[in-house]
């Protein structure tokens, strides 16, 4: 397993233009997250999906940007006429939910990351 | 929600000092907690975790418990390297549902040799 991988991996568009970023996580993760990380910023929650289920959504996602699962494996992430205020690393995770006596412990595996630039 | 506030950087040490990086979180219920670290360049990877109450993480030299009573986990290591140098983010996660991590801002270590 070659971990979670981001295409592309940097984006540098015009403002007004739409942007899609692609993940694809570990095979056997069922769960699947989308960040956001500013410079000099700690990563802010955008996203979750269970398999193809996109179950949570951050005050965050505006109605510009959407994110689909459609097969619970790969996911996109779609941002509608960009504004320079959309510049930002994206970051997705997976991870696959286990308990043990009764705890969960899920650890995210986070991809490289997809830096956009908007002009 | 979950909310995390850890010491402000940048800290700068020389090789072989000792490190602290504090962290303390609010939360609901009893979450597990993370810290990841960012080397430049690279992408978060994460360093040690702790699920539940007096479980110490451990990883690389480093070491963190989870102390309920504080809602603290402070991130400590005995002797830096260079190769140490790296931003370092304290997360708990969400007690239930997404389970989603709650980041702080990161601390940023410069170790020099």
């Amino acid at each position: 397993d070659t971990g979670v991988s981001q295409d592309p991996r940097h984006k540098i568009t015009k403002r007004g233009q739409n942007v899609t970023f692609r993940c694809d996580p570990i095979s056997e993760h069922n769960r699947l997250y989308w960040y956001r990380q500013t410079l000099g910023q700690g990563p802010e929650f955008l996203t979750y999906f269970q398999n193809e289920a996109q179950l949570e959504k951050s005050r965050l996602l505006s109605d510009r940007f959407s994110a689909e699962r459609p097969k619970g494996s790969f996911s996109t992430l779609e941002i509608q006429r960009t504004e320079q205020g959309d510049s930002a690393m994206y970051l997705c995770a997976s991870s696959s939910h286990r308990l043990a006596g009764g705890v969960g412990a899920n650890v995210l595996t986070f991809g490289a990351g997809s830096r956009l630039t908007v002009l | 929600g979950n909310s995390v506030t850890q010491m402000e950087g940048p800290v700068t040490l020389s090789e072989e000092a000792f490190l602290t990086i504090n962290c303390t979180y609010t939360a609901t219920g009893y979450p597990s907690l993370f810290w990841y670290v960012q080397y430049p360049g690279e992408g978060l990877q994460l360093l040690l975790k702790a699920t539940k109450a007096d479980d110490k993480g451990s990883n690389k030299g480093f070491e963190a418990t989870y102390r309920k009573e504080t809602t603290s986990f402070h991130l400590e290591k005995g002797s830096v390297q260079v190769s140490d140098s790296a931003v370092y983010f304290c997360a708990p996660a969400s007690f239930q549902g997404a389970q989603k991590l709650v980041f702080g801002q990161g601390t940023r270590l410069t170790i020099n040799p």
